[in-house]
């Protein structure tokens, strides 16, 4: 299996920062690379897909980068409805794997 | 726009079958572009993939699950199903089901609202 780890786990930030999440896979996963936000209570919400493709309907502020094992999320410009966990996850191979997710807070 | 909704019993007791069916409305789970999927997250903690149905019935699963998962596909009614045999309390979840994007490298790009399903006697 693919191991994805997320860094960091948990994060503060303001309204109207920049922030950035890395994803690292154990073993290569090309672009095959999705982020996902996640609001309490809520199911997952594809936000980018292809490691760096905006899923249709996302904010321009959200953008994803990398390939192989090393991948990032920045969001530019922090929403008060940003403030959620955000998970990475391949979809090179099965199983499909996620990281362990990263919990986006208000400073 | 397409909607997924999760169906089935909120409590199952240990050692017997959770069962739940996914109702896609707003497109047709037939098409050639998409796979269907199950995804479960624990209270607090991660996702966790299941399993991934194709319309013609093809099938594939989490190693860590595939001795106790079965998924279903009924076109003619436009949903899929899962089963998970001798459940424990570490099966307690919301489970999820998704749509993942062929062409698009297989994101979850669709989601159910999920449905909390507690192992418990």
């Amino acid at each position: 299996d693919i191991q994805m780890t997320q860094s960091p786990s948990s994060l503060s930030a303001s309204v109207g920062d920049r922030v950035t999440i890395t994803c690292r896979a154990s073993q290569s996963s090309s672009i095959y690379l999705n982020w996902y936000r996640q609001k309490p209570g809520k199911a997952p919400e594809l936000l980018i897909h292809s490691a760096s493709t905006l899923q249709s309907g996302v904010p321009s502020r959200f953008s994803g980068s990398g390939s192989g094992t090393d991948f990032t999320l920045t969001i530019t410009s922090l929403q008060p409805e940003d403030f959620a966990t955000y998970y990475c996850q391949q979809s090179y191979t099965a199983p499909y794997t996620f990281g362990q997710g990263t919990k986006l807070e208000i400073k | 726009q397409l909607q997924l909704q999760e169906s089935g019993p909120g409590l199952v007791k240990p050692s017997e079958t959770l069962s739940l069916t996914c109702n896609v409305s707003g497109g047709s789970i037939s098409s050639s572009s998409y796979y269907w999927g199950w995804i479960r997250q624990p209270p607090g903690k991660g996702l966790e993939w299941i399993g991934s149905i194709y319309y013609t019935g093809s099938t594939y699963y989490n190693p860590s699950l595939k001795s106790r998962v079965t998924t279903s596909i009924d076109t003619s009614k436009n949903q899929f199903s899962m089963k998970l045999s001798s459940v424990t309390a570490a099966d307690t979840a919301v489970y999820y089901c998704a749509r993942l994007n062929y062409y698009d490298n297989y994101p979850f790009d669709y989601w159910g609202q999920g449905t909390l399903v507690t192992v418990s006697s």
